[in-house]
């Protein structure tokens, strides 16, 4: 199985502040690569996919790249909405996997 | 609009089962992979299964392999999974997810989750 380690864990931060998260892969995955916002008692919800494509709905601050085995999430300019936790979730093969989660937390 | 309704979850005794379903509504059922995610207490996501659209190709994570079952009813635009032998590790909130595309890649739409608890 693929697995997918993000970094950091958790990271504070304040409303406007740039921020990245970074998720890399055990094996190249090409751009199979995806993000997902998640708030408390909440469903996921899909942000970006193939790595950089930009779900429907979701704003313009968030933006995704990377290629084979890096890849990073960037916010940005936090938003008070934007204060959740992050995973990334690999597509390239089965099992799917995701990676443990960095929540971003009021700083 | 795309509604997934999950059903189905509660307390179950270590060794038991559990039929969770998930009524899906707004697109085309058949077009679509579906998936199980599950998340337990305080945990990240942990993808579980994915069945195809036409519901001929399953796949199961190790840690479910050969007590789970997902499957679909196409005339009911549903999703089942059927869980036996179940473990207080099984112990988490079970989502339904849609796939953005057929093959079971990224998960677009998600219910709202059922929760299942094993325990004596």
């Amino acid at each position: 199985d693929i697995q997918m380690t993000q970094s950091p864990s958790s990271v504070s931060a304040s409303v406007g502040d740039r921020v990245t998260i970074t998720c890399r892969a055990s094996q190249g995955i090409s751009n199979w690569l995806g993000w997902y916002q998640q708030k408390p008692g909440k469903a996921p919800k899909l942000l970006i996919y193939v790595a950089s494509n930009l779900q429907s709905g979701v704003p313009s601050r968030f933006s995704g790249s990377g290629s084979g085995t890096d890849f990073t999430l960037t916010i940005s300019s936090l938003q008070p909405e934007d204060f959740a936790t992050y995973y990334c979730q690999q597509a390239y093969s089965l099992p799917r996997t995701f990676g443990q989660g960095t929540k971003v937390e009021v700083k | 609009e795309v509604q997934l309704l999950e059903s189905g979850g509660g307390l179950v005794q270590p060794g038991g089962s559990l039929r969770l379903s998930c009524a899906a509504s707004g697109f085309i059922f058949s077009t679509y992979a579906m998936s199980w995610v599950r998340q337990a207490p305080g945990k990240g996501l942990e993808w579980v299964s994915v069945i195809s659209g036409s519901g001929d190709n399953t796949y199961y994570a190790d840690s479910v392999k050969g007590r789970f079952t997902i499957s679909t009813d196409i005339s009911k635009n549903t999703v089942y999974l059927q869980m036996n032998s179940l473990r207080a590790e099984d112990t988490a909130v079970y989502y339904c997810a849609k796939d953005i595309y057929g093959s079971g890649s990224y998960l677009d739409y998600w219910g709202q989750g059922t929760l299942v608890t094993v325990s004596s």
